[in-house]
């Protein structure tokens, strides 16, 4: 089972919403990644964690917020966003982040703030 | 610092014709891999190929070719035969071999196959 899955497919939410998005591997990988891509661009990388621990912030605005719940999910919190973080929202694993096996992605979810 | 280039932004053929997508990188890392991923209309970004900077053995897979030259800093994907169905952007991207994985991505070719 080399799947990555995200829930939901898509999203719309309003600017005072709360919402989350979920991530799920059964690969037994020990990172997890989110990514955001807007079109026509590469994905840009949000946060890594390792072992359940966030190791990676990249400077993410906190109405983004990660949590790593255990080994096989990760979520994505959303609160008060803008119209501008309307994007596609990629989840990934890896077997450990020093691993060099390569990073499997998850389907995305398309999220719309209106 | 590391910087991936695909200086093609999209290519159009014909279904059957040979295409090959450029990829250059820049890294100052001695090891490092390098990767090709694929994302059709659908969102989901699809693994191809992993190439270990150790390893310039060219590889070959169905349709899908690979041509990796540290001399020049290139790891070129070539697609014989075209199918509509490869129609997609393709990411080649560059991780060092220390530290953690972090990906750089080049900005994508986006490639039209038509009937």
């Amino acid at each position: 089972d080399t799947e990555v899955t995200q829930t939901p497919k898509h999203l719309v939410m309003g600017m005072t919403n709360k919402k989350s998005l979920k991530c799920e591997q059964h690969m037994g990988h020990r990172a997890m990644y989110w990514y955001k891509q807007k079109a026509k661009k590469p994905p840009e990388l949000m946060f890594v964690y390792s072992y359940e621990k966030l190791s990676i912030n990249e400077s993410v605005p906190s109405r983004f917020s990660p949590e790593c719940p255990n080994s096989s999910l990760l979520n994505l919190h959303l609160h008060a966003l803008q119209p501008e973080d309307s994007a596609l929202y990629l989840c990934a694993s890896s077997q450990t982040v020093e691993g060099g096996r390569g990073q499997y992605f998850g389907p995305g979810t398309r999220l719309t703030v209106t | 610092a590391q910087k991936v280039t695909q200086a093609q932004t999209e290519i159009s053929v014909v279904e059957k014709e040979d295409v090959t997508l450029d990829c250059v990188y820049e890294t100052r890392d001695t090891t490092y891999y390098l990767f090709w991923y694929k994302q059709p209309p659908s969102g989901e970004l699809v693994f191809l190929i992993r190439r270990n900077s150790f390893d310039e053995q060219n590889e070959i897979s169905g349709r899908y070719s690979w041509n990796f030259q540290k001399s020049t800093s290139s790891f070129n994907f070539t697609i014989t035969a075209s199918q509509v169905v490869d129609s997609a952007v393709y990411f080649c991207a560059l991780r060092p071999n220390s530290g953690y994985s972090t990906l750089t991505f080049g900005k994508g070719t986006m490639l039209l196959v038509s009937p």
